[in-house]
């Protein structure tokens, strides 16, 4: 079982519509959660972070953890075609400082 | 905001060269990495810094060394370029905590022909 899993896509959405992008982790010591976005030939960039059980809103985004069924979220209200990209979770665990472990991500396209 | 900058976008090298990639991030963190990205197979940590000339291992570091002097740079090296370390070279740094966010440069492709 990989430590942390995301579909991969691609999940492609019409414009105007909610995204629900999904990751679940393995190791349940794990205690902070993050989502990046990269897109095509891009560096991935932080666009949430998520550290207490419940939702989390930032804009049009919306994180979502549940610490006992391992899972996280990422919504996309109002998506867009500029939100096409591919969306990294992260996970960092107690024991290991400040390393990361990321997930293979999942492509979103946005159709106009 | 955070900045951090990598020595080259774009870079060709030859079987057997030396290779230096650099990296500088201006927010004072403690913590820096380098990943290797390739497609089907994600991010891979190569090696990360936690303090200035302090550096571990991380998933791949076979063919690589790092060098930590001062805290706002983490290099890269490989000691004998090989065609199989063609890849997109992300480095990043990050806060010793709690937060432990990581923030990306802008990547280096990096060619072996």
């Amino acid at each position: 079982q990989k430590e942390v899993e995301q579909n991969s896509g691609p999940l492609s959405v019409p414009e105007g519509a909610i995204a629900s992008l999904n990751c679940t982790y393995s190791d349940r010591v794990s205690q902070s959660f993050f989502w990046y976005r990269q897109y095509s030939g891009k560096s991935p960039e932080l666009i949430m972070s998520i550290y207490s059980n419940g939702d989390k809103e930032d804009g049009r985004f919306t994180a979502q953890l549940n610490k006992a069924s391992q899972y996280v979220s990422l919504l996309i209200r109002d998506s867009q075609p500029s939100d096409s990209a591919t969306y990294l979770c992260a996970v960092n665990r107690y024991n290991q400082g400040g390393k990361l472990i990321f997930g293979q991500g999942t492509e979103l396209s946005v159709k106009p | 905001d955070v900045k951090v900058t990598q020595s080259s976008r774009y870079l060709v090298k030859r079987t057997g060269e030396k290779v230096f990639l650099e990296c500088v991030q201006d927010m004072d963190h403690e913590n820096m990495f380098w990943y290797r990205q390739d497609p089907g197979l994600g991010l891979r940590l190569i090696y990360f810094s936690y303090d200035v000339k302090m550096k571990e291992k991380g998933d791949i570091p076979e063919g690589y060394s790092v060098s930590r002097e001062k805290k706002e740079r983490f290099s890269l090296i490989l000691e004998s370029a090989s065609t199989n370390q063609t890849s997109m070279y992300l480095c990043a740094s990050g806060e010793q905590g709690p937060s432990y966010e990581q923030y990306f440069g802008p990547g280096t492709r990096l060619t072996v022909t």
